[in-house]
């Protein structure tokens, strides 16, 4: 079974400060990695992945995130927010090979403010 | 727009009825997936098809089915509603090739149980 565990529940930061939002994993065999947001009323956007290969991955809307095999992390970075970037953002995983569900973290509130 | 259409957007009735969710893929997709996500228990799999085939079974109670039609539109049934059952369900679709592993999610159903 795996399972994806995200520390912070709501992370508040000023606008243009730098933000990281935390994501650990546990599964007893290779997976790839997801970070999605969610904004108000609407669905989940991808905003990166980690498939294979390097370890840093570079998203959508600036934000970064890098995998760390050996901690079993895979923490979402922005070197400076916008207000726009106020959502919820939720870490899965999924097994490798073929396409298969995902499982989801319960997600950190990002909020932004001036 | 991810290019995942759901219907209905909104979807309020009573305990004890049964309610149909649609769910039409991107173009081409063939595998499509139903999440539930309710402030209680998160983001959760519920159900995967693969070309009108059932693929995986996540925490779907015995009250729910889905099933995917030829076209590959997909429709999750839930029956005898409970009031624990109002949440908000999501499809998502998944292709082949490069992006087999990336689920593209539609802008969900919010169910209301009174």
């Amino acid at each position: 079974a795996q399972s994806v565990t995200q520390l912070d529940s709501q992370v508040p930061v000023f606008e243009e400060a730098p933000v990281e939002l935390r994501c650990n994993y546990s599964s007893s065999v290779s997976v790839y990695l997801f970070w999605y947001v969610q904004y108000p009323n609407q669905g989940l956007q991808l905003l990166l992945k980690y498939l294979s290969g390097s370890t840093l991955v570079k998203g959508i809307n600036g934000f970064e995130a890098e995998f760390n095999k050996s901690q079993t992390s895979f923490h979402l970075r922005k070197p400076s927010v916008h207000i726009s970037d106020t959502a919820e953002y939720f870490c899965a995983v999924s097994n490798t090979g073929t396409a298969s569900k995902l499982t989801f973290g319960t997600g950190t509130r990002l909020q932004v403010t001036l | 727009d991810s290019g995942v259409t759901q219907t209905p957007k909104h979807l309020i009735t009573a305990t004890g009825q049964r309610v149909t969710l649609r769910c039409s893929p991107r173009s081409g997709d063939l595998s499509v997936y139903w999440y539930q996500q309710s402030l209680d228990q998160g983001l959760q799999f519920l159900i995967q098809y693969y070309n009108g085939e059932e693929r995986a079974k996540g925490n779907i109670l015995e009250r729910f089915s889905a099933q995917q039609f030829p076209d590959l539109h997909s429709e999750l049934n839930l029956s005898s509603l409970e009031l624990g059952d109002s949440a908000l369900y999501f499809c998502a679709s998944s292709g082949t090739g490069d992006t087999y592993n990336e689920q593209f999610f539609g802008p969900g159903t919010r169910l209301t149980v009174l």
